[in-house]
């Protein structure tokens, strides 16, 4: 499947503490991308790693890619109760496809 | 990076009607994708809409369910035809933005009652 699958599926913490998404995936891929819904709206983009880079940051988040593993990881520091919502792993696979793929997504809240 | 406008935003309907669902991008796109997301589900992609040609389906989407339409490069529409209560679901379109990441519309959720 190319489909990623974050992990944990649901992640509730206290405000200001971290938060750690993981995602597997079984492909080769182009890049992967990790994306935020809230309450079942339209998705927002939030931060893009190529399959070259190794870490990227934007923010108060942090994405890891290890392409030997097959797996990226999502850090949000100092979290605020605004980042309650469903994040999403989606794979771009390698070969042309501009086909975006998603994963399973994973639940986080973030309790004031 | 591109704005796309989506509408309707939500709507009840009738099981065996049909419902468009359209999606206008403030910029020339080559290709625009139509994603459904059933309730409490991922997004699963149904099919890719190229301007002067035949959309793509993914499997398990057809043509006479899903019929679309891409008249000209920053519109497109989708059709959801002879609704049951399992297509109740969020629709979105979306279009790529070069090493950027996509955009989203912002959703049609539909309700077949």
């Amino acid at each position: 499947s190319q489909q990623g699958e974050e992990d944990p599926q649901a992640l509730s913490i206290q405000e200001g503490e971290n938060a750690t998404m993981n995602c597997s995936y079984k492909t080769s891929i182009n890049n992967l991308q990790w994306y935020r819904q809230n309450s079942g709206r339209g998705l927002v983009h939030l931060i893009l790693i190529r399959s070259n880079e190794r870490e990227k940051h934007s923010g108060r988040l942090r994405v890891t890619l290890d392409t030997s593993k097959k797996s990226s990881s999502l850090l949000i520091t100092a979290s605020r109760a605004a980042d309650t919502a469903s994040y999403f792993c989606a794979l771009l696979s390698q070969g042309g496809s501009e086909k975006l793929v998603f994963g399973k997504g994973m639940k986080l809240t973030v309790n004031p | 990076s591109a704005v796309i406008s989506q509408k309707p935003s939500r709507d009840i309907c009738q099981r065996g009607t049909s419902l468009t669902i359209q999606c206008q991008v403030d910029s020339q796109v080559t290709m625009m994708f139509w994603y459904r997301q059933q309730p409490g589900q991922s997004l699963t992609l149904i099919a890719t809409a190229n301007q002067g040609s035949e959309a793509t389906y993914e499997s398990g989407f057809v043509i006479d369910k899903f019929p679309i339409s891409r008249p000209n490069l920053t519109f497109s529409t989708l059709t959801v035809s002879n609704m049951s209560p399992e297509d109740s679901s969020i629709y979105l379109c979306s279009v790529a933005r070069t090493g950027a990441g996509y955009t989203f519309g912002s959703g049609t959720r539909l309700t077949v009652v």
